[in-house]
């Protein structure tokens, strides 16, 4: 199984904030890594695929970037709808690992 | 647009079967994509269980491969999670989700509002 590690697992942030998440995988996965939001009692929302492919829908202050075993989320400007939780998932391999998730939280 | 409901028993006994069923609405089981399950323990992160295609083809995490069986009902435009001996760690939120793809990249963009199984002593 491809291990993904993320960090931090949480982080404090203010709105306006420009705030970027980890994802490191276990071995090389070239590009094949998304990212979803998931906010309480919501069921996770998809915001980029293919390490940097903004899902349609999804606000330009979202970006993702990477390759191999060691990609990034960036916010670019944290708005208030923003605060929830953040995973990514590889599907380089056939068992389609998350992560453990990077809960976004108010400072 | 495609839209997911899954559905099943909330309450699960010791070492009974948990079955799950994802209805398909707007959209066609037997397109060009893969249908997936995942859960969620109580406050805790994501986990992928397996996905299937209209085909029958199956994909199923390691960890779980030996208790699990996805299926897929192409009449009734929806596919099912089994997974047997159920324990208290089988409790969760259990979503279903269709699997998109580009190319070789595979992504969940679709998602189920997710049901609640726990396990019942």
């Amino acid at each position: 199984d491809i291990q993904m590690t993320q960090s931090p697992s949480s982080l404090s942030a203010s709105v306006g904030d420009r705030v970027t998440i980890t994802c490191r995988a276990s071995q090389s996965i070239s590009t094949y890594l998304n990212w979803y939001q998931q906010k309480p009692g919501k069921a996770p929302n998809l915001l980029i695929y293919a390490t940097s492919s903004l899902q349609s829908g999804v606000p330009s202050r979202f970006s993702g970037s990477g390759s191999g075993t060691d990609f990034t989320l960036t916010i670019s400007s944290l708005q208030p709808e923003d605060f929830a939780t953040y995973y990514c998932q590889q599907s380089y391999s056939m068992s389609r690992t998350f992560g453990q998730g990077t809960k976004v939280e108010i400072k | 647009q495609v839209q997911l409901q899954e559905s099943g028993p909330g309450l699960v006994k010791p070492s009974g079967t948990l079955s799950l069923t994802c209805a398909v609405s707007g959209g066609s089981i037997s397109s060009n994509n893969w249908w997936s399950w995942v859960r969620q323990p109580p406050g805790k992160g994501l986990e992928w269980i397996g996905e299937i295609f209209h085909s029958g083809s199956t994909n199923y995490n390691p960890s779980l491969k030996s208790r699990v069986t996805i299926s897929v009902d192409k009449s009734k435009n929806q596919f099912s999670l089994k997974l047997s001996f159920m324990t208290a760690a089988d409790t969760a939120l259990y979503y279903c989700a269709r699997v998109e793809s580009f190319g070789d990249y595979y992504y969940m963009d679709v998602w189920g509002k997710g049901t609640t199984v726990t396990f019942s002593s």
